[in-house]
């Protein structure tokens, strides 16, 4: 059983285009982060929702939007893309908010042509 | 801007060898965090050691942790092909949200 699963795991699209990346979450955690990984695998958190309600919210562009419609699930959409948005998103879930470990999702490598 | 930086940033080494990684961070933090990377994979969580606490073991791995020195240090005795992957260190700074933040990685390759 896949502790926490992230649709699409590819995602390659032209710019402008509007996207949607899917996390679900099985582990009965309250807590789920979005993190973008550069291609220098440089990973840095990008929203954290806890109890469905956002917590964290780095300076990212306007266009990016996470929805989580309850705790099992964080959603990121994502419009008019731009080719500085290709890298690879990971999901990720804690139970509680600090002292706590992280479980990551596989990745969802977004190409922007 | 970026809290942790990890050294080397890459090693290569045989089977059997022990390996150690180094991650150097620059505020005051919580607690702080390895990870493991395997290529095309998402992070798996290894080890927490709390600010308090300065060695903590699991398995074939060993963590140190400096608070004086605002260092870390990460330690696979015996090392297998298996454990080939990128090597990350995640500090906690206990602020809003369990923000975690990643240091560069390090890539350790073990040659069979």
């Amino acid at each position: 059983d896949t502790a926490v699963s992230q649709t699409p795991k590819y995602l390659v699209t032209q710019m402008g285009n509007d996207k949607s990346i899917k996390c679900e979450q099985n582990l009965g955690h309250d807590t789920m982060y979005w993190y973008k990984q550069d291609s220098k695998k440089f990973l840095k958190i990008m929203f954290s929702y806890n109890n469905k309600e956002l917590i964290i919210n780095e300076t990212v562009p306007n266009r990016f939007s996470p929805k989580s419609p309850d705790k099992a699930h964080l959603n990121l959409h994502i419009n008019s893309l731009e080719l500085g948005d290709s890298a690879v998103y990971f999901c990720a879930s804690s139970q509680g908010l600090t002292y706590q470990p992280q479980h990551f999702g596989d990745g969802t490598r977004l190409s922007i042509l | 801007s970026q809290q942790g930086e990890e050294d080397p940033q890459a090693l290569s080494i045989q089977e059997g060898e022990n390996a150690t990684m180094n991650c150097s961070y620059k505020t005051s933090i919580n607690n702080l965090q390895w990870y493991r990377q395997n290529s095309g994979r998402g992070l798996v969580h290894l080890i927490l050691i709390r600010s308090n606490e300065r060695e903590k073991h699991s398995g074939r791995l060993r963590v140190t942790l400096d608070t004086s020195k605002k260092s870390s240090s990460l330690l696979i005795t015996a090392s297998r092909a298996a454990d080939t992957a990128s090597y990350f260190c995640a500090t906690d700074a206990g602020t809003s949200g369990s923000r975690l933040t990643f240091g560069e990685g390090t890539q350790l390759t073990v040659n069979p």
